[in-house]
């Protein structure tokens, strides 16, 4: 059963760059029928997608964020990280990883999750 | 960008039904999208797509008495025998490409609350 779970620190200072590692278990992110993704929840507020990454590199990014975020595979580990640079309050939030699967009929969905892990922006 | 309606909140009484709705933009009204389930403090749960035919497709274990429908621009979730546990929040949320980028948006989310 393919897990997923999400490690990084819990406070990051305003400016500086926020760095999240997900963790692949039971499946892998060589996948050629997956992609995997960030999802970032402020608190009390609704899901944004941040961004999403292809085994092969390839990187899709929500527009609001394009010009501060990054994202990496590494399939020797079996992980994928985010990266979010010059961080404000607003970047305050529960961050997911999670995979988006597809099958033979092109139907697909964040069909795992991890846990998510809070992330505070302050000084 | 494409935009995705949902109420706020929504309630029934246990054992009720209830008719969850997601309003595509019109650009988009025959997009296929996904519902999501989110319990309090919890991740969330991915629940069924469902396309603008009205064909929908379930997530692993999900019961019987989610089910999912189409009309226009409108995506419905119904939950029959509405239980203690499907109190939570429920998303919506659409995949495109604008522009060749690949793009993903939720909508804003509807509460439901069992009586």
């Amino acid at each position: 059963q393919v897990q997923l779970r999400e490690s990084g620190p819990g406070l990051v200072k305003p400016s500086e760059t926020l760095s999240l590692t997900c963790t692949v278990s039971g499946g892998s992110t060589s996948s050629s029928s997956s992609f995997w993704v960030w999802i970032r929840q402020p608190p009390g507020k609704g899901l944004e997608w941040v961004g999403s990454i292809y085994y092969t590199g390839s990187t899709y990014y929500n527009p609001s964020l394009k010009n501060h975020v990054t994202m990496s595979v590494d399939t020797s580990r079996n992980q994928f990280s985010l990266k979010l640079s010059s961080v404000t309050a607003a970047d305050t939030a529960a961050y997911f990883c999670a995979r988006r699967a597809g099958d033979s009929s092109a139907l697909w969905a964040f069909d795992i999750w991890g846990q998510g892990t809070m992330v505070t922006v302050s000084s | 960008l494409p935009v995705l309606t949902q109420p706020p909140s929504a309630s029934a009484l246990l054992g009720a039904s209830i008719k969850l709705t997601c309003t595509l933009s019109s650009e988009h009204s025959t997009y296929t999208i996904e519902w999501y389930q989110q319990r309090p403090g919890r991740s969330p749960q991915y629940i069924m797509i469902v396309k603008s035919d009205g064909s929908h497709y379930k997530g692993d274990g999900i019961p019987d008495r989610f089910m999912g429908s189409s009309s226009g621009a409108d995506r419905y979730l119904t939950i029959s025998n509405l239980q203690s546990d499907d109190e939570a929040e429920y998303y919506c949320g659409e995949s495109h490409t604008i522009d060749g980028q690949v793009g993903y948006v939720f909508g804003t989310g509807t509460k439901v609350t069992v009586l």
